[in-house]
């Protein structure tokens, strides 16, 4: 059974700073996607990357899949309080293109 | 475009007694998931459906939890009877494609909040 780790696993930070969370895992991945959670909500998909290497950029946000498929991580330049929320990691063996799903980082971004 | 509605939102019981939940995914959706997010940990799939089949039911606890998923559309997942360790988010999810593809979009419910006493 593949597992995702997530680091850290809390964080807390003032608003204005710069954060990176990570995802790794010892089996490699056709594909892995990140996803945002807020209280008493649903995950919603942030992005998926599918090439080794490959970055991904939305708004201030920074997505990199590892080189050998295995890892990823996720960047956030100038946090803001909306940022705030649980990041979620799911990647998808090969074959399958079934996600599991990370352990998870909750992030708190304070005013 | 409505999204993912589940119902109830929160549900307290006692042990050993049943619970039901119920979701109705976005029109068209061919691929349903129930997943388990106990607190403090990532989503865990319990069940996928693709239309009114069973794709993946490998973690579901079958001697106390089933699900069904009438004419394709609506789900509903059941606990009978419920243990202390069941307490977690029950989220469902919906795809506009068959699940198993490499850019697979899953689109989450809310999420029923159970608490077992």
């Amino acid at each position: 059974t593949q597992l995702l780790e997530q680091s850290p696993q809390f964080l807390s930070i003032q608003e204005g700073e710069n954060l990176t969370v990570y995802c790794n895992s010892s089996s490699v991945f056709s594909s892995l996607q990140w996803y945002r959670q807020e209280p008493g909500e649903g995950p919603v998909l942030l992005v998926t990357v599918v090439t080794g290497g490959e970055v991904k950029k939305l708004k201030r946000l920074t997505f990199q899949f590892g080189d050998a498929r295995k890892d990823s991580s996720l960047h956030i330049t100038a946090a803001q309080t909306g940022d705030t929320g649980l990041y979620l990691c799911a990647g998808a063996t090969s074959g399958t293109y079934k996600y599991i799903f990370g352990t998870g980082t909750r992030l708190k971004v304070l005013a | 475009e409505a999204g993912v509605a589940q119902s109830p939102r929160y549900k307290i019981i006692e042990k050993r007694q049943s619970v039901a939940f119920w979701c109705n995914p976005i029109s068209g959706h061919a691929t349903l998931y129930w997943y388990q997010q106990i607190l403090g940990q990532g989503p865990k799939l319990l069940i996928q459906f693709q239309n009114n089949g069973v794709v993946d039911d490998s973690q579901l606890p079958k001697d106390r939890f089933s699900a069904e998923r009438l004419k394709g559309v609506d789900s509903t997942l059941k606990i009978q009877p419920a243990k202390l360790e069941d307490s977690a988010v029950y989220l469902c999810a919906s795809s506009p494609i068959y699940g198993g593809q490499r850019e697979e979009t899953q689109y989450f419910g809310p999420g029923t909040r159970l608490l077992v006493l």
